[in-house]
């Protein structure tokens, strides 16, 4: 149980396009979802954290109006990168967390995205 | 504010020899402290968690960590390593004081074994 997936596992992208990538949480409901973001090489810099049904809460740092967040159920959580430049080129990650998961304490990560922007 | 530390950007051994790979934490309040594994390209693996209890905790692939309060260190550690241990092992902590489920992670400390 607790199987985090995202999709597409590999997007590449023309400069100024928008790109989506879905995390869902296959078998427990994620009442707080997180996305973060791998460059090569480097640990993981959480980008925001989101509880279904309301706002993201966006790093220091982090454009929430490039970097779209939307939790609108409790196994959907949604990054859109608007006007996708080849600087957002990375890997993407998310992971969850439900207290309905009887392992509430930990979060669950998914398989990543890779993007590329040309 | 907590934070993590892992203190080597490598660590090479050879097969068969015991590995340990390190990490210690800040945080306000109690810690969870969580080892995860990263092969290229690949998310996270969840390898084992220390939440309560014993300060010795078992995981997967045999991997082990000791949680040691006073030196405020979670090191990762396996008796024998093995040439697919090789890859890149990352070292989180909650801090139970800050309210939220945001893990900090430590930058990660690239293992590997040598045949």
């Amino acid at each position: 149980g607790a199987v985090v997936s995202q999709h597409p596992s590999w997007v590449i992208c023309k400069s100024g396009t928008s790109v989506k990538i879905e995390c869902r949480s296959l078998d427990f409901q994620a009442t707080t979802m997180f996305w973060y973001r791998q460059f090569p090489k480097q640990s993981l810099m959480l980008m925001a954290t989101s509880n279904e049904g309301s706002k993201a809460t966006y790093e220091q740092g982090v454009e929430k109006d490039k970097f779209l967040i939307n939790h609108a159920s409790l196994t959907l959580s949604t990054l859109t990168v608007t006007s996708a430049h080849p600087e957002d080129s990375s890997f993407y990650i998310c992971s969850a967390s439900g207290l309905a998961t009887r392992r509430y304490n930990e979060q669950f990560f998914g398989p990543g995205t890779r993007l590329t922007v040309l | 504010a907590q934070s993590v530390a892992q203190p080597e950007d490598q660590v090479n051994v050879a097969e068969g020899n015991p590995l340990t790979v390190k990490c210690t934490y800040s945080v306000s309040g109690n810690p969870y402290l969580f080892w995860y594994v990263q092969y290229p390209n690949r998310g996270l693996q969840f390898l084992l968690k220390y939440i309560t209890g014993d300060n010795l905790v078992k995981g997967s692939y045999g991997f082990e960590a000791e949680f040691n309060k006073s030196q405020t260190s979670f090191h990762l550690k396996k008796p024998s390593a093995l040439v697919s241990d090789s890859a890149l092992y990352f070292c989180a902590v909650r801090d139970t004081g800050a309210g939220s489920y945001q893990l900090t992670f430590g930058k990660g400390t690239k293992l590997s074994v040598i045949p």
